[in-house]
Protein backbone atom coordinates (compact mmCIF):
# COMPACT_ATOMS: atom_id res chain seq x y z
CA UNK A 1 0.00 0.00 0.00
CA UNK A 2 0.62 3.50 -0.53
CA UNK A 3 1.48 6.17 2.19
CA UNK A 4 2.86 9.52 2.23
CA UNK A 5 4.98 11.48 5.24
CA UNK A 6 5.74 14.80 5.74
CA UNK A 7 7.94 15.41 8.29
CA UNK A 8 7.66 18.46 10.00
CA UNK A 9 3.45 20.21 10.57
CA UNK A 10 5.42 23.69 10.17
CA UNK A 11 8.13 24.88 9.02
CA UNK A 12 9.28 28.99 9.22
CA UNK A 13 11.46 30.58 7.14
CA UNK A 14 12.57 34.75 6.81
CA UNK A 15 11.89 36.45 3.51
CA UNK A 16 14.84 35.26 0.77
CA UNK A 17 16.12 32.22 2.80
CA UNK A 18 15.80 28.33 1.48
CA UNK A 19 12.17 26.60 0.95
CA UNK A 20 12.75 23.11 2.15
CA UNK A 21 9.47 21.17 2.86
CA UNK A 22 10.09 16.96 3.01
CA UNK A 23 8.10 14.46 1.77
CA UNK A 24 8.81 10.95 1.94
CA UNK A 25 6.76 8.09 0.41
CA UNK A 26 5.97 4.44 0.24
CA UNK A 27 4.92 2.43 -2.93
CA UNK A 28 4.97 -1.01 -3.97
CA UNK A 29 4.92 0.66 -8.04
CA UNK A 30 6.80 3.05 -9.51
CA UNK A 31 5.45 6.56 -7.84
CA UNK A 32 3.57 9.20 -9.87
CA UNK A 33 4.12 12.18 -7.04
CA UNK A 34 2.36 15.20 -6.62
CA UNK A 35 2.84 19.23 -4.42
CA UNK A 36 -0.25 21.04 -4.34
CA UNK A 37 -0.84 24.44 -2.53
CA UNK A 38 -3.30 25.76 0.04
CA UNK A 39 -3.88 28.83 0.31
CA UNK A 40 -5.89 30.47 3.14
CA UNK A 41 -9.91 29.55 2.78
CA UNK A 42 -9.01 28.14 -0.85
CA UNK A 43 -8.77 24.76 -2.60
CA UNK A 44 -5.70 22.75 -3.19
CA UNK A 45 -3.95 23.85 -6.39
CA UNK A 46 -1.07 22.27 -8.05
CA UNK A 47 2.47 23.11 -7.70
CA UNK A 48 4.02 19.79 -9.40
CA UNK A 49 4.40 16.42 -10.51
CA UNK A 50 6.28 13.76 -10.96
CA UNK A 51 5.14 10.84 -13.49
CA UNK A 52 8.25 9.58 -15.61
CA UNK A 53 11.38 10.92 -17.06
CA UNK A 54 13.14 13.53 -15.69
CA UNK A 55 13.62 13.11 -11.74
CA UNK A 56 13.95 17.14 -11.26
CA UNK A 57 10.53 18.61 -11.70
CA UNK A 58 9.83 22.23 -12.26
CA UNK A 59 6.36 23.83 -10.56
CA UNK A 60 4.81 26.34 -10.71
CA UNK A 61 6.12 30.07 -8.51
CA UNK A 62 9.60 29.44 -8.74
CA UNK A 63 9.02 25.78 -6.82
CA UNK A 64 10.84 22.75 -7.98
CA UNK A 65 11.05 18.93 -6.48
CA UNK A 66 13.54 15.91 -7.14
CA UNK A 67 12.43 12.52 -6.99
CA UNK A 68 15.21 10.42 -5.33
CA UNK A 69 13.96 6.48 -5.40
CA UNK A 70 16.70 5.40 -3.79
CA UNK A 71 15.50 7.80 -0.50
CA UNK A 72 11.86 7.25 -1.19
CA UNK A 73 12.15 10.88 -1.50
CA UNK A 74 10.31 14.31 -3.01
CA UNK A 75 11.38 17.07 -1.31
CA UNK A 76 10.04 20.58 -2.40
CA UNK A 77 12.80 23.52 -2.51
CA UNK A 78 12.41 27.32 -3.56
CA UNK A 79 15.91 28.69 -3.62
CA UNK A 80 14.39 32.46 -1.91
CA UNK A 81 11.02 32.40 -0.13
CA UNK A 82 8.36 35.36 -0.55
CA UNK A 83 5.83 36.27 2.04
CA UNK A 84 3.48 35.42 -0.79
CA UNK A 85 4.71 31.61 -0.42
CA UNK A 86 2.98 31.12 3.29
CA UNK A 87 0.14 28.20 3.01
CA UNK A 88 -0.20 24.72 3.66
CA UNK A 89 1.80 22.32 0.94
CA UNK A 90 0.68 18.92 0.78
CA UNK A 91 2.81 15.66 -1.18
CA UNK A 92 0.60 13.12 -2.44
CA UNK A 93 1.41 9.62 -3.78
CA UNK A 94 -1.31 7.86 -6.48
CA UNK A 95 -2.35 4.38 -5.57
CA UNK A 96 -3.36 1.62 -8.01
CA UNK A 97 -6.87 2.82 -7.89
CA UNK A 98 -6.12 6.30 -9.25
CA UNK A 99 -6.83 7.66 -5.92
CA UNK A 100 -4.67 10.51 -4.24
CA UNK A 101 -3.20 9.72 -0.59
CA UNK A 102 -1.98 12.70 0.90
CA UNK A 103 0.51 13.72 3.97
CA UNK A 104 -0.95 15.43 6.70
CA UNK A 105 0.64 18.97 5.05
CA UNK A 106 3.45 21.45 6.27
CA UNK A 107 2.29 24.95 7.28
CA UNK A 108 4.77 27.53 5.45
CA UNK A 109 5.13 30.89 7.51
CA UNK A 110 7.20 33.35 6.19
CA UNK A 111 9.23 36.10 8.41
CA UNK A 112 9.66 39.53 6.84
CA UNK B 1 -13.61 28.36 -18.55
CA UNK B 2 -13.86 24.94 -17.20
CA UNK B 3 -14.17 24.91 -14.08
CA UNK B 4 -15.13 22.51 -10.62
CA UNK B 5 -17.96 24.82 -8.18
CA UNK B 6 -19.35 23.44 -4.91
CA UNK B 7 -22.40 25.03 -2.93
CA UNK B 8 -23.06 26.30 -0.64
CA UNK B 9 -19.93 27.72 0.46
CA UNK B 10 -20.94 27.79 4.42
CA UNK B 11 -23.53 25.55 5.71
CA UNK B 12 -24.41 25.29 9.50
CA UNK B 13 -27.14 22.72 10.52
CA UNK B 14 -28.46 20.59 13.11
CA UNK B 15 -27.61 17.22 14.46
CA UNK B 16 -29.48 14.84 13.38
CA UNK B 17 -30.82 16.68 9.77
CA UNK B 18 -29.97 15.53 6.21
CA UNK B 19 -27.40 17.59 4.34
CA UNK B 20 -26.25 17.54 0.61
CA UNK B 21 -23.24 19.11 -0.47
CA UNK B 22 -23.14 19.53 -4.12
CA UNK B 23 -20.60 19.48 -6.82
CA UNK B 24 -20.24 20.38 -10.28
CA UNK B 25 -17.91 19.98 -12.61
CA UNK B 26 -17.65 21.09 -16.56
CA UNK B 27 -14.52 19.71 -17.47
CA UNK B 28 -16.29 15.82 -18.62
CA UNK B 29 -13.74 14.25 -16.30
CA UNK B 30 -15.00 10.64 -15.57
CA UNK B 31 -13.02 10.72 -12.22
CA UNK B 32 -14.77 12.81 -9.02
CA UNK B 33 -13.37 12.57 -5.14
CA UNK B 34 -15.43 13.77 -2.35
CA UNK B 35 -12.62 14.45 0.64
CA UNK B 36 -13.09 15.80 4.26
CA UNK B 37 -10.17 18.14 5.86
CA UNK B 38 -9.79 18.27 9.18
CA UNK B 39 -6.77 19.51 11.49
CA UNK B 40 -3.97 17.08 12.29
CA UNK B 41 -5.49 14.54 9.30
CA UNK B 42 -4.76 16.14 6.31
CA UNK B 43 -7.17 14.88 3.69
CA UNK B 44 -8.86 11.92 3.95
CA UNK B 45 -11.07 10.60 1.13
CA UNK B 46 -14.95 9.83 1.64
CA UNK B 47 -16.16 8.47 -1.60
CA UNK B 48 -15.21 8.64 -5.36
CA UNK B 49 -16.56 7.72 -8.30
CA UNK B 50 -15.07 6.70 -12.16
CA UNK B 51 -17.95 7.14 -13.95
CA UNK B 52 -21.70 7.48 -14.16
CA UNK B 53 -23.61 4.52 -11.59
CA UNK B 54 -19.79 3.85 -9.64
CA UNK B 55 -19.41 4.73 -6.68
CA UNK B 56 -16.90 3.39 -3.84
CA UNK B 57 -16.10 3.95 -0.68
CA UNK B 58 -13.31 5.52 0.81
CA UNK B 59 -11.52 6.10 3.89
CA UNK B 60 -13.52 7.52 6.30
CA UNK B 61 -17.61 6.53 4.02
CA UNK B 62 -19.79 6.31 7.35
CA UNK B 63 -22.25 8.54 7.72
CA UNK B 64 -22.22 9.18 4.28
CA UNK B 65 -23.18 8.47 0.86
CA UNK B 66 -22.50 9.76 -2.76
CA UNK B 67 -24.29 8.88 -6.05
CA UNK B 68 -23.59 9.45 -9.91
CA UNK B 69 -26.36 9.71 -12.32
CA UNK B 70 -24.42 12.07 -14.85
CA UNK B 71 -20.83 12.71 -15.48
CA UNK B 72 -20.71 16.84 -14.16
CA UNK B 73 -22.13 16.13 -10.77
CA UNK B 74 -21.11 14.48 -7.48
CA UNK B 75 -23.69 15.33 -3.91
CA UNK B 76 -22.53 14.39 -1.12
CA UNK B 77 -25.44 13.59 1.57
CA UNK B 78 -24.64 13.38 5.44
CA UNK B 79 -28.22 10.55 6.10
CA UNK B 80 -27.95 12.11 9.83
CA UNK B 81 -25.42 14.86 10.54
CA UNK B 82 -23.27 14.32 13.82
CA UNK B 83 -20.85 17.08 15.29
CA UNK B 84 -17.69 14.48 14.34
CA UNK B 85 -19.00 15.88 11.10
CA UNK B 86 -17.95 19.33 11.48
CA UNK B 87 -15.41 19.95 9.20
CA UNK B 88 -14.08 21.41 5.23
CA UNK B 89 -15.40 19.02 2.20
CA UNK B 90 -13.12 19.01 -0.71
CA UNK B 91 -14.56 18.03 -4.19
CA UNK B 92 -12.01 17.01 -6.71
CA UNK B 93 -12.08 15.87 -10.11
CA UNK B 94 -9.81 14.18 -13.15
CA UNK B 95 -9.89 13.17 -16.05
CA UNK B 96 -8.77 9.86 -15.21
CA UNK B 97 -4.82 8.68 -16.77
CA UNK B 98 -2.44 7.51 -14.38
CA UNK B 99 -0.44 10.88 -14.35
CA UNK B 100 -3.74 13.34 -14.22
CA UNK B 101 -3.70 15.20 -11.43
CA UNK B 102 -6.97 16.03 -9.57
CA UNK B 103 -8.41 19.40 -9.77
CA UNK B 104 -10.50 20.91 -6.36
CA UNK B 105 -13.03 22.75 -5.76
CA UNK B 106 -13.14 25.85 -3.27
CA UNK B 107 -14.55 23.81 -0.24
CA UNK B 108 -17.50 23.61 1.89
CA UNK B 109 -17.31 24.57 5.12
CA UNK B 110 -19.30 22.19 7.40
CA UNK B 111 -20.55 23.01 10.77
CA UNK B 112 -23.11 20.93 12.86
CA UNK B 113 -24.61 22.09 16.44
Amino acid sequence: AQSVTQLGSHVSVSEGALVLLRCNYSSSVPPYLFWYVQYPNQGLQLLLKYTTGATLVKGINGFEAEFKKSETSFHLTKPSAHMSDAAEYFCAVRDQGGKLIFGQGTELSVKP
Amino acid sequence: DAEITQSPRHKITETGRQVTLACHQTWNHNNMFWYRQDLGHGLRLIHYSYGVQDTNKGEVSDGYSVSRSNTEDLPLTLESAASSQTSVYFCASSPGQPADEQYFGPGTRLTVT
